[in-house]
């Protein structure tokens, strides 16, 4: 089955700087790749997504980019503020694994003022 | 993903005995999943139901059960078999298991006293 890793667990940055996070996929057959959001005792919420017929989609201070050749993909949060500050989860799913969604183990992002 | 409740938010468990955990959605959704959270480990996926009536395992359902009866519900039974049942769970659905993306719930956290 598919196999996702996340690096890395935890992050720090100070308030403006940028923040990237990285994920690996298994699945060579995977074709969609979510960013979710997880604030403390909440639930998880859809950010930003890609497909496998693009390498790159932003949404304001939000970017995803995809490599399929090397099964990796990466978030990058601009101009990071104190609200950025949670966990965010990287997710895969394809026609191999049945479509459902395979997650990464999460980066806690600290944003310091 | 303000359409999709989960209940109790918190609920406490005796060792040895059943509990049911419920989820609600009126997204008119065919597909629901369940997902089991744990610090450092991301969410796993426990059961998934494409349409009522029928309900797969995911990578973790030993000691879980589930019905499908309503495709508005997707109950989970936590049961005396689970070993390590501690820990926050997340109910999840999305238009169909083709459609990707998936909305969540606000969670229960269960605790085995």
């Amino acid at each position: 089955g598919e196999n996702v890793e996340q690096h890395p667990s935890t992050l720090s940055v100070q308030e403006g700087d940028s923040a990237v996070i990285k994920c690996t996929y298994s699945d060579s057959a995977s074709n969609y790749f979510p960013w979710y959001k997880q604030e403390l005792g909440k639930r998880p919420q859809l950010i930003i997504d890609i497909r496998s017929n693009v390498g790159e989609k932003k949404d304001q201070r939000i970017a995803v980019t995809l490599n399929k050749t090397a099964k990796h993909f990466s978030l990058h949060i601009t101009e990071t503020q104190p609200e950025d500050s949670a966990v965010y989860f990287c997710a895969a799913s394809g026609p191999g694994g049945g479509n459902k969604l395979t997650f990464g183990t999460g980066t806690q992002l600290k944003v310091e003022l | 993903d303000g359409g999709i409740t989960q209940s109790p938010k918190y609920l406490f468990r005796k060792e040895g005995q059943n509990v049911t955990l419920s989820c609600e959605q009126n997204l008119n959704h065919d597909a629901m999943y369940w997902y089991r959270q744990d610090p450092g480990q991301g969410l796993r996926l426990i059961y998934y139901s494409q349409i009522v009536n029928d309900f797969q395992k995911g990578d973790i359902a030993e000691g879980y059960s589930v019905s499908r009866e309503k495709k508005e519900s997707f109950p989970l039974t936590v049961t005396s078999a689970q070993k390590n049942p501690t820990a926050f769970y997340l109910c999840a659905s999305s238009i169909s298991i083709a459609s990707n993306e998936q909305f969540f719930g606000p969670g229960t956290r269960l605790t085995v006293l």
